[in-house]
This record gives C-alpha cells, structure tokens and sequence, in this order.
C-alpha cells in the first residue's frame, strides 16, 4: 500500500513548454485533489475530482488542466508554463464520510521551477 | 497563533514543554477540522481531526480543541520533542449536509523545538 505517489519530485521548465505532473493512489479513495503550496502561504486548490470523470475547478485553476479517467489515477497538465506558476504541488485523496471528507492523504510533492 | 489569510507566526519551545498552537478559522458552517504536520521538503501528515459535535479529541501526545462560538482550534502538544519540528497548519470543511469537498488551509505555525 503506497499511498499517494506523485512524479516527478523534480522538474525544471522553460516558459512556455507544457508538462504533466502525475499523481497515483493506491487506496480506492474517490476524491483527489492537487494544490500548490508557495513560501509563506498555505495550501491553495487548483482541482479537484470528487470520482472518475468528475472534476471541478478549486481556487486558482488557471493555466491548469485535469483529468479523472480512473479511481486510481489524477494527472495535473500545464498548459503553457510561466515562472509564477513556480512552486510546490500536492496531489491528495480522501473518501467521503459523515458527509463530508476523511482520511486526507497527500502525497510528498513535486518542485516544479518555470525559468 | 495562526489565522486564515494571516502572516506566517512562529512558536519556539523547550523540549519537554508543552505546545499550543491556535488557529482561527473562518466559516461558522464547517463542521470537520484537520491538523496536519509538515516537514521540511515532505508532504503533509495527518495528525488529528475533530467534528464540529466535537468540542475535544485526544491522541496520542495531541488534543485538539474546538470552540465554535468564537471559531478557534487549537493544536496542544505534550512532552514536546526535537522531532516535532515542523510547520503545522489547520484546515477546515464544510461537510456536513451539501457536496463540499474543498479543505481550506490556514498559512501554518512554524514550531521550533530546542534541545
């Protein structure tokens, strides 16, 4: 049982090129989620899906794309990168319970740089 | 302490004291809170949640506590130790009766543990 596992840990971008970040869970959880997290601030939303082929837009979705083919699996591109979008994603997964959310689980990250 | 939207604070502590972190969080309709542990480059770690008909929960060397009236939480740390270092954030969720499935975070505490 491995949790959430994201890949890269790593990634350095030039503006303008496109990635995808992936992120994985293991734990049959119906909620995934990926925020991105910059210096001295908390963790900001980006998307989120609440099951396979279901997904929203969280608090700052611009520039940024998901999507939910599978339980399993919730992939986050980058469109076209730009240097603000230099920081740290968390993906996470969760479950629904007493109407609302359980067992949050993040995973360790990706550092993404937009030279 | 620590409120949603606030400045980064910091708390420094001997080891071996205890730790009180606070959060003040803001929406009077949440009902499921989290407190997460991070370290330095890692993701971030579930410590303890609490539902609103909750006004306390212990674990194991934490209790959180929570008071609706002036919506505060508060993280308490027994026997605090070096390991314990780490930046600790609130979230908050509006579960109950609707299909909200965003945590908000708060900006975290900075806790230092000194030998």
């Amino acid at each position: 049982n491995a949790g959430v596992t994201q890949t890269p840990k790593f990634q350095v971008l030039k503006t303008g090129q496109s990635m995808t970040l992936q992120c994985a869970q293991d734990m049959n959880h119906e909620y995934m989620s990926w925020y991105r997290q910059d210096p001295g601030m908390g963790l900001r939303l980006i998307h989120y899906s609440v099951g396979a082929g279901i997904t929203d837009q969280g608090e700052v979705p611009n520039g940024y794309n998901v999507s939910r083919s599978t339980t399993e699996d919730f992939p986050l591109r980058l469109l076209s990168a730009a240097p603000s979008q230099t920081s740290v994603y968390f993906c996470a997964s969760s479950y629904p319970a007493f109407g609302g959310l359980y067992g949050y689980t993040f995973g360790s990250g990706t550092r993404l740089t937009v030279v | 302490g620590e409120s949603v939207g606030l400045h980064l604070p910091t708390l420094s502590v001997q080891e071996g004291d205890n730790s009180i972190i606070n959060c003040a969080y803001s929406n009077s309709a949440s009902d499921y809170f989290i407190w997460y542990k991070q370290e330095s480059g890692k993701g971030p770690q579930f410590i303890i949640d609490i539902r609103s008909n909750m006004d306390k929960r212990q674990g194991q060397r934490v209790t959180v506590l929570l008071n609706k009236t002036v919506k505060h939480l508060s993280l308490q740390i027994a026997a605090t130790q070096p390991g314990d270092s780490a930046v600790y954030f609130c979230a908050e969720n509006l579960g109950s009766g609707g299909s909200n499935y965003k945590l908000t975070f708060g900006k975290g505490t900075l806790l230092t543990v000194n030998p």
